[in-house]
């Protein structure tokens, strides 16, 4: 089945305590993307990549990294989480950049205390 | 820098009601437009696209049109059903493959 994953599904953790967020998919998308959903702001991009060993950052880069290392899987980093990063957060491919249908994972639910 | 502007919600309409979501973006050069919904519990869909001026994007009985003279994308369905309950997102693509999503609209459809 094509899909992308995304995991923890849930994560409580404190501040200051690193964390990772991985994503993978196997429909073989050149495009990946990261994004927050919070309330009242819709989605925001966070960092995106058209393909492996090139990152690009979105919107709201600030306090987290990338990397994209092989095609299939696109992990995002927090290295000293605050609060503010509280979000809920999505993984997405597209098999042709950002024109394409981007497929999203199911949700990735941050709690940063 | 590119943006997204869409109504906002939440919307409540009875079954079979017209359905108008409105959507206008800023945006350098020609960016593509898309439509996404997202269910309770799940990550967003893709809705429908349009990719050029006066194209007209259509999917499940829903239609919208890019508008390039008043820079719009409203999002229409002429009957709604229950099953239409969900949040509806307008975005759009910019040259450098950068998306910008619209804070979402929370339609409920009542029977």
């Amino acid at each position: 089945e094509a899909q992308v994953t995304q995991n923890p599904r849930y994560l409580i953790t404190v501040t200051g305590k690193k964390l990772t967020v991985t994503c993978s998919q196997n429909m073989n998308h050149e495009y990946m993307s990261w994004y927050r959903q919070d309330p009242g702001l819709g989605l925001r991009q966070i960092y995106y990549s058209m393909n492996v060993e090139v990152t690009d950052k979105g919107d709201v880069p600030e306090g987290y990294k990338v990397s994209r290392k092989e095609k299939r899987n696109f992990p995002l980093i927090l290295e000293s989480p605050s609060p503010n990063q509280t979000s809920l957060y999505f993984c997405a491919s597209s098999t042709s950049g950002s024109d394409g249908e981007q497929f999203f994972g199911p949700g990735t639910r941050l709690t940063v205390l | 820098g590119n943006s997204v502007t869409q109504m906002e919600g939440p919307v409540t309409l009875s079954e079979e009601a017209f359905l108008t979501i409105n959507c206008t973006y800023t945006a350098t050069g020609y960016p593509s437009l898309f439509w996404y919904v997202q269910y309770p519990g799940e990550g967003l869909q893709l809705l429908l696209k349009a990719t050029k001026a006066d194209d007209k994007g259509s999917n499940k009985g829903f239609e919208a049109t890019y508008r390039k003279e008043t820079t719009s994308f409203h999002l229409e369905k002429g009957s709604v059903q229950v099953s239409d309950s969900a949040v509806y997102f307008c975005a759009l693509s910019g040259w450098n493959n950068d998306m910008r999503f619209g804070a979402g609209t929370r339609l409920t459809v009542k029977p």
